[in-house]
């Protein structure tokens, strides 16, 4: 069965840092990716997918993930972050064949200072 | 604006009570899904619909129970079997029932259940 790890519980960066999280998965074939974000007492919304194709997919809100097959990895990455990406970012996996199911990972929490 | 709503957004159940959540899309989606969150544990699958009149277990159904009559609507209703209720519920709906790919899952806005 698919699995995502996602390292990071929570992440601190400075206003107009660069961010990155990661998010590894175990799938045993191509995998389609997501990552969706979530504000307190929200519900989800996506930022971007991968499903083929260019490895490197851009978003919403200026997010950006790079797909590495060798690494088995669909990290996300925001070169200047602002206050209002504070909120918690979860990595999902699904399959191809199957009935529609992700596996979402853990969820890492962004804090973003002043 | 075509979306998913979930009512209520708080919802409080005592012991012994069955409760059910609503769930209603005006996207015109053949498939439905509804989600548990605990805070640490990201988001656990409770039942699916890929079509009206049928619907399948997740991972964690137990305690659980769906209908799917009409293509729009997909209740959960959180049972008395369901010792552990207090949670972030989630519903989510997607374009086709899956097949070859992978269809993007688009999500309202939550129910807190919270117990009495």
């Amino acid at each position: 069965a698919q699995s995502v790890t996602q390292p990071d519980i929570h992440i601190t960066v400075s206003e107009g840092a660069s961010l990155e999280l990661r998010c590894n998965y175990s799938y045993g074939a191509t995998p389609y990716l997501f990552w969706y974000v979530q504000s307190p007492g929200q519900g989800l919304q996506l930022l971007l997918k991968y499903f083929s194709g260019d490895t490197l997919v851009q978003g919403i809100k200026g997010f950006e993930a790079e797909f590495k097959r060798s690494q088995s990895s669909f990290n996300l990455r925001k070169p200047s972050v602002h206050w209002s990406d504070a909120a918690e970012y979860f990595c999902a996996v699904g399959v191809t064949g199957t009935a529609s199911k992700l596996t979402f990972g853990t969820g890492t929490r962004l804090q973003v200072t002043l | 604006d075509g979306g998913i709503t979930q009512s209520p957004k708080y919802l409080f159940r005592k012991e012994g009570q069955n409760v059910t959540l609503s769930c209603e899309q005006n996207l015109n989606h053949d498939a439905m899904y509804w989600y548990r969150q605990d805070p640490g544990q990201g988001l656990r699958l409770i039942y699916y619909s890929q079509i009206v009149n049928d619907f399948q277990k997740g991972d964690i159904a137990e305690g659980y129970s769906v209908s799917r009559e009409k293509k729009e609507s997909f209740p959960l209703t959180v049972t008395s079997a369901q010792k552990n209720p207090t949670a972030f519920y989630l519903c989510a709906s997607s374009i086709t029932p899956p097949g070859i790919f992978q269809e993007t899952q688009y999500f309202g806005p939550g129910t807190r259940l919270l117990v009495l």
